[in-house]
């Protein structure tokens, strides 16, 4: 069971709007940045969105973030096929002083 | 751009110690938090522990009393000891680098994985 709970799986077709959602609590995303990393298959994670909504260098602005109190989301915008991958939140956790992860989104692009 | 490579023991049996080592290219360890993770087949991203350019680390709390992470700055490498394997320790092991500021799940860089299988 991990300490950020995302959805198992969210798909979509070509060209729409997908939203991946990343609940937690006031000790982890409450207080302290989010983060988000994709994962194609078969390879390690790629840093994907950093202090709740920066992007890196390279990543395509169809990839955005956002923070409410205990929750956070990642919306990709102009869904592609090479979009389809496991997407995860993490954040530090103040209680546990450690870093904890979603469970992961399986994204399919239909 | 830094790039890590890591390499280390594949199959080890129950009450070994797992060692993994991951090389640093294109930085120094100043100001970069290092990064081991684990990802058991089929499953998610767990966070080991962390260490700084300062010396301190931290440790996932469940396995902090298993865990040694040490840094070989003259060979620019860094590594992993988990000692007391079993099966639950089965996983891809990731090395990962990122911003040397505390209380961040900040990993920039990312080595290519390593499959540790613990079996008898």
């Amino acid at each position: 069971q991990s300490v950020l709970t995302q959805p198992p799986s969210a798909s979509g077709t070509p060209g729409q709007r997908v939203t991946i959602s990343c609940s937690g609590s006031s000790s982890n995303i409450g207080s302290n940045y989010v983060y988000w990393y994709q994962q194609l298959p078969g390879m390690a994670p790629k840093f994907l969105l950093y202090r709740n909504n920066q992007r890196p260098s390279g990543v395509p602005d169809r990839f955005s973030g956002s923070k409410s109190g205990t929750s956070a989301s990642l919306a990709i915008s102009g869904l592609r096929s090479e979009d389809e991958a496991d997407y995860y939140c993490a954040a530090w956790d103040d209680s546990l002083s450690g870093v904890v992860f979603g469970g992961g989104t399986k994204v399919t692009v239909l | 751009q830094v790039q890590l490579q890591q390499w280390g023991a594949g199959l080890l049996k129950p009450s070994e110690t797992l060692s993994l080592t991951c090389a640093v290219y294109g930085a120094s360890f100043s100001g970069y938090s290092w990064s081991w993770i684990r990802q058991p087949p089929g499953k998610g991203l767990e966070w080991i522990g962390e260490f700084f350019d300062s010396g301190s680390t931290n440790f996932n709390p469940s396995l902090k009393s298993r865990v040694a992470i040490s840094v070989d700055t003259s060979k620019n490498h860094f590594s992993l000891n988990l000692s007391s394997v079993t099966a639950a320790d089965t996983a891809v092991y990731y090395c990962a680098s990122g911003i040397a500021v505390a209380g961040q799940a900040s990993f920039d860089y990312w080595g290519q994985g390593t499959l540790v299988t613990v079996s008898s």
